[in-house]
C-alpha cells in the first residue's frame, strides 16, 4: 500500500456534466499519473505530474484536465462527460530510484 | 512510441502447473524497464516483477521469473505451481529510462489466467 486513496470509487453522472475525480497520496511521492483502462486496451495514459502545478499530457488527454496544486492531491476534471469516457480510472505513483509505480484502487465511472 | 504487446487474451492453467504468458515490445531505446503486473477481480493493480534491460539475469520472485529476451524484444513471465489466488488479469508495461516523461508506463492488452483446481 503506497498510501493513495481514490475518490470516489464508484460513479454514475449523465452526459454533459463535469466531473472531477480525486487522488490523495499521504507520502509526498513527486511524480503522480492518470490512466483510464478499457477492455482491449489495458491501461492507458492521461496526463501526468512531475511536481505541484506541473502537468502534461499523456496518450488519451483529449476531454481531460488535470490539476495539482498541492504536492499530496491530483485532481482529473471531465468537463464536459461523454458516453465514450465510461472506463475506470487509475492513480499511480513513482516511487524511489527503482521508479515502480504503485496503483490506487480505481475508479468506475459511468456516463449514461 | 513505444509498443508493448500480448499475443495471448486468455490462458488456463492446471493448480500446481507451471504457465508462460508472452509479451513483446518495441523500442528504439536501448536502457528501459519492463514490469509485470496482476490485476485480480478486486480490480487493485499489483506488481509482479520487475526488469532492467541493461541487467542480462533474468528477475524471480519466489513463483515466478522471467525470461527477457533483449534481442528479440520478448518478455515472458513463467508462474510455477500455479495457484487458485494467480488467476487475474496480468498485465506486461514498459518504461523508458530517459528523463521526466519516461516514467510513464506503456501497457499490453492484458491476458486473463485462468487456474483450474
Amino acid at each position: 500500500d503506497a498510501g493513495i486513496t481514490q475518490s470516489p470509487r464508484h460513479k454514475v453522472t449523465e452526459t454533459g456534466t463535469p466531473v472531477t475525480l480525486r487522488c490523495h497520496q499521504t507520502e509526498n511521492h513527486r511524480y503522480m499519473y492518470w490512466y483510464r483502462q478499457d477492455p482491449g486496451h489495458g491501461l492507458r495514459l492521461i496526463h501526468y505530474s512531475y511536481g505541484v502545478k506541473d502537468t502534461d499530457k499523456g496518450e488519451v488527454s483529449d476531454g481531460y484536465s488535470v490539476s495539482r496544486s498541492k504536492t499530496e492531491d491530483f485532481l482529473l476534471t471531465l468537463e464536459s462527460a461523454t458516453s465514450s469516457q465510461t472506463s475506470v480510472y487509475f492513480c499511480a505513483i513513482s516511487e524511489g530510484v527503482k521508479n515502480i509505480q504503485y496503483f490506487g484502487a480505481g475508479t468506475r465511472l459511468s456516463v449514461l | 512510441a513505444q509498443t508493448v504487446t500480448q499475443s495471448q487474451p486468455e490462458m488456463s492453467v492446471q493448480e500446481a502447473e507451471t504457465v508462460t504468458l508472452s509479451c513483446t515490445y518495441d523500442t528504439s531505446e536501448s536502457d528501459y524497464y519492463l514490469f509485470w503486473y496482476k490485476q485480480p477481480p478486486s480490480r487493485q493493480m499489483i506488481l509482479v516483477i520487475r526488469q532492467e534491460a541493461y541487467k542480462q539475469q533474468n528477475a524471480t520472485e519466489n513463483r515466478f521469473s522471467v525470461n527477457f529476451q533483449k534481442a528479440a524484444k520478448s518478455f515472458s513471465l513463467k508462474i510455477s505451481d500455479s495457484q487458485l489466488g494467480d488467476a487475474a488479469m496480468y498485465f506486461c508495461a514498459y518504461r523508458s529510462a530517459l528523463g521526466t516523461s519516461g516514467s510513464r508506463l506503456t501497457f499490453g492488452e492484458g491476458t486473463q489466467l485462468t487456474v483450474n483446481p
